[in-house]
Order: structure tokens, then C-alpha cells, then sequence
């Protein structure tokens, strides 16, 4: 069975980068039928897409944040990450890792992870 | 505002038939697959309906999804308690280049 767990802090300061990593298991990063991507919701809202990798390092971003994330695949690790720079008390959400299919179906999810911007 | 429309809310009872639905556009809907969501209180989102028809193994066949022009529809048969949740429909959109979610659906189970 395909498993995620993100990982990270759960507190970042205003103006500093939030970084995660999502550890898969069952499954390889470095298959070619699937992305690995980010989705996060909001306190009580819905959820907003981040962006995805494909293991060869090609990547797709919502360009709503596109200037600010970073998505980056260390296949040695099996695990993928997010970096979120320059965050504000509006990056704070519940942060989720996803294996993403061939026709951009979220299929597996991590738990979630709650990170809090605040100083 | 979310570019994929959905009602705030929606409710049934046991045993009942309830349907959720999902107005977008040309360059999100109408042009591409729909998928829907299933996020229980307290949990992760699920896959529930991928290329707007087709159920997961292990989803049971009492949801259905289908999809008309720039609209889709979720549909839950014989409406059970362990239903209760937030519903998410979700599609990409050529224009905006971005995966789009709507804003979600909570189904309550009276």
C-alpha cells in the first residue's frame, strides 16, 4: 500500500522559508507513470493545489505562488520536498503531500501537516 | 471565490439519494476531467471519482459521478451516517494553467 508522511517544523517566522518533506513508501518516486505534489487547506477552507515533480525534475506550480515554491525529488531518499519562501500568516494551512497519477488524479495523500506562520 | 462552483452544504437522510454539483467553464470542466474528493472530519482528502466517472477499488458503486458540457455532478445512493463529509470536485483548467478545487460541499447526514 502507497503511504506519505510529511515532515517539518510546525511553526515558521514571517518572512522566513517553510520547508516539508514527504517520505513515500510502498511505492518508488522514481516510477515514471507519477507525480508527487503539494495541496494545502486553509483554517476552515478549501483546498488550494501547490505544484508537483516529476522524478526527472520536471515541474508544474500554481502561479498564484509559483515565485515563492519550490519543489524539488531526491530519489536516493525516496522522499520529495516543498520549499515556501517568504511566507506570511496566509501560508499558514494544513500542508499535504499526494502521489499524483498520469491524468493529475491526487490518489494517495499524507495526513497532513499543520504549519503555523507566526512570530 | 472559487472558479469551480459548488453548494456550500447539502443534507439527506439515511437511505436517501443526494447529489452535489460542480459548475465550471469551458477551460476546466468542459475541456477536461473531473474528480471528486471525500474529505472526513478530522482526515486527509480521499479520492473518490477520477476522469469523472471512475471509482477507486474500494470505493462502493453508491457513488457515481457523471459529467454534462461545463457541470458535473456527484451522486451518493442509499445515503449511509459514515457519509458525512466535505466533498471536493476538482479539474484542470487550460486557461489558468492551475489544478482547480471547488470550494467544497459538507454533507450532513440527518
Amino acid at each position: 500500500q502507497v503511504q506519505l508522511q510529511e515532515s517539518g517544523p510546525g511553526l515558521v517566522k514571517p518572512s522566513e522559508t517553510l520547508s516539508l518533506t514527504c517520505t513515500v513508501s510502498g511505492a518508488s518516486v522514481s516510477r515514471t507513470t507519477y507525480y508527487w505534489g503539494w495541496i494545502r487547506q486553509s483554517p476552515g477552507k478549501g483546498l488550494e493545489w501547490i505544484g508537483y515533480i516529476h522524478y526527472s525534475g520536471s515541474t508544474k506550480y500554481n502561479p498564484s505562488l509559483k515565485s515563492r515554491v519550490t519543489i524539488s525529488v531526491d530519489t536516493s531518499k525516496n522522499h520529495f520536498s516543498l520549499n515556501l519562501s517568504s511566507v506570511t500568516a496566509a501560508d499558514t494551512a494544513m500542508y499535504y503531500c499526494a502521489r499524483v497519477g498520469s491524468t493529475i488524479e491526487f490518489d494517495f495523500w499524507g495526513q497532513g501537516t499543520l504549519v503555523t506562520v507566526s512570530s | 471565490q472559487s472558479v469551480l462552483t459548488q453548494p456550500p452544504s447539502a443534507s439527506g437522510t439515511p437511505g436517501q439519494r443526494v447529489t452535489i454539483s460542480c459548475s465550471g467553464s469551458s477551460s476546466n470542466i468542459g475541456g477536461n476531467f473531473v474528480y471528486w474528493y471525500q474529505q472526513l472530519p478530522g482526515s486527509a482528502p480521499s479520492l473518490l471519482i477520477y476522469r469523472n466517472n471512475h471509482r477507486p477499488s474500494g470505493v462502493p458503486d453508491r457513488f457515481s459521478g457523471s459529467k454534462s458540457g461545463t457541470s458535473a455532478s456527484l451522486a451518493i445512493s442509499e445515503l449511509r451516517s459514515e457519509d458525512e463529509a466535505s466533498y471536493y470536485c476538482a479539474a484542470w483548467d487550460v486557461s489558468l494553467s492551475v489544478v482547480l478545487f471547488g470550494g467544497g460541499t459538507k454533507l450532513t447526514v440527518l
